[in-house]
């Protein structure tokens, strides 16, 4: 069974700070990994999703890593904004026939002014 | 990108009463859905898994009576909690995997959230 651990649980930084999200995650066995965002009583919004094959992925500020054989990612953020405030999920997906979802606990980011 | 509606975004209920979420994946079609619940602070719990045409597969724990889950069409599922009581109060995420292409992939909705009086 995927268990999902994200460090730190939760991180307040000021503006302007480039930061660091880890997630492990057991099962290695993995078709990709998701990182989502999800805001206080929201749903998720899809930030980065990399493919097994490959290392790393990055969008505009955010660039998340994949060490598939280790079983760890790491989303970096650059240059927070207090709109980067959230909480941050990282979600491996098995895939086959299973398309089951882990989700751990996430990190809350909260990024001040 | 794929958009996946859910709705209501936020109902309120008195104990008793049952309460229907529908799921709809607006520029794609999804045989399979998924329902998943969030507690404050929680992570979020998949509850079960709906395939359009057949019966959803619940989750351990999951009261398949309580919560009725309706995939009559490759964009809709629905979720209905019956008989709702307050300890049913949580928010509810939906998710749909497109058919055919991109299989390995799961667009959420932007979630319901219930409180039963």
């Amino acid at each position: 069974k995927q268990e999902v651990t994200q460090i730190p649980a939760a991180l307040s930084v000021p503006e302007g700070e480039n930061l660091v999200l880890n997630c492990s995650f057991t099962d290695s066995a993995i078709y990709n990994l998701q990182w989502f965002r999800q805001d206080p009583g929201k749903g998720l919004t899809s930030l980065l999703l990399i493919q097994s094959s490959q290392r790393e992925q990055t969008s505009g500020r955010l660039n998340a890593s994949l060490d598939k054989s280790s079983g760890r990612s790491t989303l970096y953020i650059a240059a927070s904004q207090p709109g980067d405030s959230a909480t941050y999920l990282c979600v491996p997906f098995r895939g086959g026939s299973n398309y089951k979802l882990t989700f751990g606990k996430g990190t809350l980011l909260t990024v001040n002014p | 990108g794929a958009v996946v509606s859910q709705h209501p975004s936020w109902v309120i209920c008195k104990s008793g009463t049952s309460v229907k979420i529908e799921c709809r994946s607006l520029d794609f079609q999804a045989t399979t859905m998924f329902w998943y619940r969030q507690f404050p602070k929680q992570s979020l719990m998949l509850m079960a898994t709906s395939n359009e045409g057949s019966k959803a597969t619940y989750e351990q724990g999951v009261e398949k009576d309580k919560f009725l889950i309706n995939h009559a069409s490759l964009t809709l599922s629905t979720l209905t909690v019956t008989s709702a009581h307050p300890e049913d109060s949580s928010f509810y995420i939906c998710s749909a995997r497109p058919s055919g292409r991109t299989k390995n992939i799961q667009y959420f909705g932007a979630g319901t959230r219930l409180s039963v009086l």
